[in-house]
């Protein structure tokens, strides 16, 4: 069974950064890319970026560029996303979403990260 | 960047109803779409994959079509399990969601 476990959620200040994980289960971790995605509270979707591990390349949103940092462990299948000098804009859920041809057929149950002083 | 237009924000249908959903880009996007089911507090599920494969254990009531810029997710009998925001994503180039489409029970 394909399983995306994704780390608990944060409570972070301001200014702080926050490296959340994404361990991979089921399946063959190098043979598929990771999506992280942003959701705004009540809002939609947002793509920040790709990770392909076989390979260890990533691609950003131009937006995210800066705030996000796609990271990948193939001895331990795990994704990893870190977001720095956060804001409250950065408040938000976070998930990780395994892709094969630009398809997500996997999702992680979701990061929630609130940034609050 | 390619923008995700989907319509209506808000559909309220009847259970039994066939359900129509339009997603449009702004510029071709050779069929690499697919349809994501959210409901309240859970991830995003794939429903449909480029534009009209229907995913494993999804029921066939989903369906998928389009072309070019214009896309269309129908479901042709609504159940009340259906009630949820259903995005459109493209992934032809640097990927896109559309904005989602809240669906109510009448």
């Amino acid at each position: 069974e394909v399983k995306l476990q994704q780390s608990g959620d944060e409570l972070v200040r301001p200014g702080a950064s926050v490296k959340m994980s994404c361990k991979a289960s089921g399946y063959t971790f190098t043979d598929y890319a990771m999506h992280w995605v942003k959701q705004s509270p009540g809002q939609g979707l947002e793509w920040i970026g790709t990770i392909i591990p076989l390979i260890d390349t990533t691609s950003y949103n131009q937006k995210f560029k800066g705030k996000a940092t796609l990271t990948a462990d193939k001895s331990s299948n795990t994704a990893y996303m870190e977001l720095s000098r956060l804001t409250s804009e950065d408040s938000a859920v976070y998930y990780c979403a395994r892709s094969f041809g630009g398809t997500t057929d996997y999702w992680g149950q979701g990061v929630m990260v609130t940034v609050s002083s | 960047d390619i923008q995700m237009t989907q319509s209506p924000s808000v559909l309220s249908a009847s259970v039994g109803d066939r359900v129509t959903l339009s997603c449009k880009a702004s510029q071709n996007i050779n069929k690499n779409l697919d349809w994501y089911q959210q409901k309240l507090g859970e991830a995003p599920k794939l429903l449909i994959y480029f534009t009209n494969n229907l995913q494993t254990g999804i029921p066939s009531r989903f369906s998928g079509s389009g072309s070019g810029t214009d896309y269309t997710l129908t479901i042709s009998s609504l159940q009340p399990e259906d009630v949820a925001t259903y995005y459109c994503y493209q992934y032809n180039s640097g990927p896109t969601f559309g904005g989602g489409t809240k669906l109510e029970l009448k």
